[in-house]
């Protein structure tokens, strides 16, 4: 399975755009990348997803560089809220199984 | 929220006796997971049900076992419980194996 590569931490400040990198230079032409987030103290949940084009829903963007071998998830304006370890997957098209990683921690200060 | 529960949410056992988790889902959704989490591991994947009946293992799936006789319960079950199955362990329910996963609250173990 392709890996990905995640900075441990970040920091943010409340209202501030957040720009959460992933790494996936053995990325292979169909592998999706998926972003989840998990809440302190929480089971983690679904933030958004794509194959090769940028993506937007309510809770985040996903920029997906030309190439494929990195990919950013954008928080718009950070919320207290978004304090959160966020998780950087790639499913294979064919998969049944997510392979999570460390994440990367997210701070957002007051 | 997918309706998702598990029981129990917190147990502390000793070592060598049997454990069974349950995950109950509402959502008639065909994929079930159950995942362990450990500080410094993140989740990873135990055993996996893709339906009833149809199961499958996954990372770190030695002393555990699954079924699922329902398609709204996936038991995991340590037949021996060991220090090292102290955990925090997560079930998640897809509809598709290609869609989100819906995660549920959590078990925390303590094995004694």
């Amino acid at each position: 399975d392709a890996k990905t590569t995640q900075p441990n931490s970040m920091e943010s400040n409340e209202e501030e755009p957040v720009h959460l990198p992933c790494n996936h230079s053995t990325i292979s032409g169909t592998d999706y990348i998926h972003w989840y987030r998990q809440l302190p103290s929480q089971g983690p949940e679904y933030v958004i997803h794509g194959l090769t084009s940028n993506v937007n829903n309510r809770m985040a963007s996903l920029a997906i560089a030309e190439d494929r071998k990195s990919s950013t998830l954008i928080l718009h304006r950070a919320t207290l809220r978004d304090a959160a370890v966020y998780y950087c997957i790639l499913r294979p098209v064919l998969a049944d199984k997510l392979i999570f990683g460390t994440g990367t921690r997210l701070q957002v200060f007051p | 929220d997918a309706g998702i529960t598990q029981s129990p949410r917190h147990k502390v056992t000793e070592t060598g006796t049997p454990v069974t988790l349950r995950c109950h889902q509402t959502e008639n959704h065909r994929y079930m997971y159950w995942y362990r989490q450990d500080p410094g591991h993140g989740l990873r994947l135990i055993h996996y049900s893709y339906g009833v009946k149809d199961t499958d293992k996954g990372e770190v799936s030695d002393g555990y076992s699954v079924s699922r006789s329902k398609t709204e319960d996936f038991l995991l079950t340590l037949e021996s419980a060991t220090s090292s199955q102290t955990s925090v362990y997560f079930c998640a329910t897809t509809p598709t194996s290609t869609y989100e996963q819906y995660f549920g609250p959590g078990t925390r173990l303590t094995v004694t």
